[in-house]
């Protein structure tokens, strides 16, 4: 099945970018997509990226998809300490019935 | 318009009780799913349930767990017999087709 990994930790000073790298196993992924989670709460979807397209912007967020190489980043740009929290990688599988197979998650801190 | 409702948004139980926890996907959404998410781990799928059927359960332990999507009324997921292993956040999805899925709050059980 379907494996997704990313490196647990991202320290960045307020008002630089931040890249979140995530691998992925399965090439047959359909959508690739990034979530936000804040201490205590629920995954609030950011943003995600169909298998065709290899970048997608959306105000401060750009997602790069390297198809070849199984590899999906987040970068985040001027980021705040708003933006403090773990982001998971997750993918969609072809014929995967709609489940999601999520990454462990990266903790992002802003440090001011 | 309100979003994926989770309730209770913490439980407490004993070893040996019953768990349930319902789940009320964003209106007009038919596609239901449940994850688990253990401590400093992501996501993991459990089961995919569309009104009264259910189309996925690959992810449910074989034993005590259960899963249901009425025609009236939310989601419930149900653990019987609860064990101290169970305690995890468990996190309901809904969508209106595959391909984005909304999070609710999550349920947090813990098993004493």
């Amino acid at each position: 099945g379907e494996d997704v990994e990313q490196s647990l930790f991202l320290s960045v000073r307020e008002g630089d970018s931040s890249v979140i790298n995530c691998t992925y196993t399965d090439s047959s992924s359909t959508y690739l997509y990034w979530y936000k989670q804040e201490p205590g709460a629920g995954l609030q979807l950011l943003t995600y990226i169909f298998s065709n397209m290899d970048m997608k912007q959306d105000q401060r967020l750009t997602v790069l998809l390297n198809k070849k190489d199984k590899h999906l980043s987040l970068r985040i740009a001027d980021t705040q300490t708003g933006d403090s929290a773990i982001y998971f990688c997750a993918a969609l599988p072809t014929g995967g019935g709609n489940k999601l197979t999520f990454g462990t998650g990266t903790q992002l801190k802003v440090e001011l | 318009n309100a979003g994926v409702m989770q309730n209770p948004r913490h439980l407490v139980r004993r070893r040996g009780q019953e768990a349930r926890l319902r789940c009320s996907p964003m209106k007009g959404h038919s596609h239901v799913y449940w994850y688990r998410q253990l401590p400093e781990e992501g996501l993991k799928f459990m089961v995919y349930l569309q009104k009264e059927n259910i189309i996925d359960e690959s992810g449910m332990p074989k034993e005590r767990f259960s899963a249901e999507f009425p025609k009236e009324g939310p989601s419930i997921l149900r653990i019987q017999q609860v064990v101290r292993g169970d305690s995890a956040a468990y996190f309901c999805a809904s969508s209106l087709q595959g391909n984005e899925q909304f999070f609710g709050p999550g349920t947090r059980l813990t098993v004493l």
